[in-house]
Order: structure tokens, then sequence, then C-alpha cells
């Protein structure tokens, strides 16, 4: 069984530029959530994805976009980097929309100069 | 937007001694859980408690659901080296999504 896995693991980016970071489900799980965990923080929900579909998303702007694909995979987009995006994101797969027992990869760690 | 209070922030003990950590939250949630992040990885579930008043063990570890569902606490007995790490709760509330809200974490220490 093979789990979460994301890339890049580390990247550094200027403001004002654009990244993409991705994500490998974990084998038969349908449902992929994004989380921004900023330095000495919890981890803090950007948004869910299910069937393809955008399914809730937490307090972030629009410059923060996603996509999931029909192998469940997925991307996170961000437009316009600011210094305060730098931070370590973290996908999260789940075998369904509504368990909250999500399986983490080991995320992307951002760097905004 | 919602806020877990976590305590306490971090810990030192000794090995061989139990820790207690506890969640609280001016909201409630349906379910509870409590995950540990090691340096360098995402977070790891350890339990997760679906109804009020609930106690749930996982081998060292215990956790309860709060009755009034605004808390939870987390208690590992007989601490190993292997323990230390950052521990967070984690609620869970139908709100438009299922996404989780996080505390800010108690990063434990353990001393041989």
């Amino acid at each position: 069984e093979t789990g979460v896995t994301q890339s890049p693991t580390h990247l550094i980016k200027t403001r004002g530029q654009q990244v993409t970071l991705r994500c490998s489900s974990q084998s038969g799980h349908n449902t992929v959530s994004w989380y921004q965990q900023a330095l000495g923080q919890g981890p803090q929900f950007i948004f869910q994805y299910y069937r393809e579909e955008e399914n809730g998303r937490g307090n972030f702007p629009p410059r923060f976009s996603g996509l999931q694909f029909p192998n469940y995979s997925s991307e996170l987009n961000v437009n316009a980097l600011e210094l305060d995006d730098s931070a370590l994101y973290l996908c999260a797969s789940s075998s369904g929309l509504a368990t909250g027992e999500l399986f983490f990869g080991e995320g992307s760690r951002l760097t905004v100069l | 937007g919602q806020q877990l209070n976590q305590s306490p922030q971090s810990m030192f003990i000794q090995e061989g001694e139990d820790v207690s950590m506890n969640c609280t939250s001016s909201s409630i949630f349906n379910t509870w859980l409590w995950y540990k992040q090691d340096p360098g990885e995402g977070p790891v579930l350890l339990i997760a408690l679906y109804k009020a008043g609930e106690l749930t063990s996982n081998g060292r570890l215990t956790a309860q659901f709060g009755i009034t569902r605004k808390d939870s606490f987390l208690n590992i007995s007989a601490s190993i080296p292997s323990d230390v790490g950052i521990y967070f709760c984690a609620g869970q509330l139908w709100a438009g999504s299922y996404q989780l809200t996080f505390g800010k974490g108690t990063k434990l220490s353990v001393i041989p």
C-alpha cells in the first residue's frame, strides 16, 4: 500500500511568483485535503476535494486554488506569493468525505523571500 | 474562526512517567482526534473519538471525548523515548465541510 506522497519537498520562491504543489493520495482514498502549517502552529485547513470537486474551503484568499484529478491526485496552486505564505503545506487523503481520519504526507516546505 | 486551546504548550518528563495533555474549545465538535507529528513528518493519527463521554485506548495511549463536546484529553502511560514529538488535538464538525480544526500542539520531550 502506497502512502501519501508530496512534491516537491522543499522550494524557495520570491514574492509575487506562483507555485504548484502536488500530492498523490493513498491507494484507495478518494478525498484529498490541504492544510497550511506555519512554524510552531497547528495545521490550518485550506480546502478539500472529493470526486474532483472542491468541498469546503477555509479562510484563505482566492489566490489559493486547487485541482483533483480522476486518479484522486491533487494540486495546490498559490498565485502572487506573499512572505506570509512561507509554511509547510500538508496534503492528507482519506477514504471518504466525512471522516476525520486523515493520512498526511510529509509536506512541502515553501519559503517565500 | 474556531480556536482550540491546547495545554500544556510543552513538557519535559522522565522516561517511565505518565503524561497528560488536554484540549478545550469554545465550540462543540462531533469528533475529536489526536495526532502526533515527528520532525520532518506529517501528522499521524493516534486516536479518534466519536461520542461524547467516550474513552478509547490505543496501547499506552488513552483519550476521552468530554461530555460537553468542548474538550478532550490524552494520557500517555509509562513514557518511552520514542514518544517525543508534537501532539495535536483536532476537532471536526460539519459546517459546510468536514474540515479539521487543530490546536497549536503540545511538544513532549522525554529525558532518558
